[in-house]
């Protein structure tokens, strides 16, 4: 069956530009979460959505970082005048209710020039 | 704040041996412990998760144990094979579902 998709794969932006960064996580999937994948680390967590609600958006590193999932199915991250230390691969994840199980995405590498 | 580490960053290992993953943790209120593995270019896989209040569990190939006295994880691959070369991530999660904390990784590379 299908699992999360992202897209882009690849993004290349000019410091300042700003870019949105789309997830269409497993139907059915109830929560969903974005971390973000510096080089040679785990992933660090961004953000949670319950269906459309966003329930913890505690880990995102400024408020230049923005993120939605309007009709709880497809989620959107934005993140405006992007910096150099943005540069990173960012994951989406979405699992059932109370499952420890994520299923990950491909991520995007985002390159900020 | 609290997180969650691993002792070895590379593991070599020859095809058909075990391997041991190792990973320490800090948070003592951590109630899941989840192993992920992380194919170049691809996001991590759900490997195994274990609770806190248990210190053992078996999945096809791979045991994650659990020793809460010193805080500390452990992932053991059976007959280690080629397609388990990758990097291996512990992670804990405050409840079941919730957000993961991830350690920095330990790869392994699985030799012919």
């Amino acid at each position: 069956g299908a699992g999360v998709s992202q897209s882009p794969r690849y993004k290349v932006a000019k410091r300042g530009q700003d870019v949105a960064l789309r997830c269409d996580p497993i139907s059915g999937h109830v929560s969903l979460f974005w971390y973000q994948q510096a080089l040679g680390q785990g992933p660090e967590f961004l953000t949670y959505f319950q269906n459309e609600a966003q329930l913890d958006k505690s880990g995102l590193p400024s408020d230049r970082f923005f993120a939605e999932r309007p009709e709880g199915s497809v989620s959107t991250l934005k993140i405006q005048r992007t910096q150099q230390e943005d540069s990173a691969v960012y994951l989406c994840a979405s699992s059932l209710r109370g499952r420890n199980e994520q299923f990950f995405g491909p991520g995007t590498r985002l390159t900020v020039l | 704040g609290e997180s969650v580490g691993l002792h070895l960053p590379t593991l070599s290992v020859q095809e058909g041996d075990n391997s041991i993953i190792n990973c320490a943790y800090s948070n003592s209120a951590s109630d899941y412990f989840i192993w992920y593995k992380q194919e170049s270019g691809k996001g991590p896989q759900f490997i195994i998760d274990i609770r806190s209040n248990m210190d053992k569990r078996q999945g096809q190939r791979v045991t994650v144990l659990l020793n809460k006295t010193v805080k500390h994880l452990s992932l053991q691959i059976a007959a280690t094979q080629p397609g388990d070369s990758a990097v291996y991530f512990c992670a804990e999660s405050g409840a079941a579902g919730n957000k993961l904390t991830f350690g920095g990784g330990t790869r392994v590379l699985v030799k012919p």
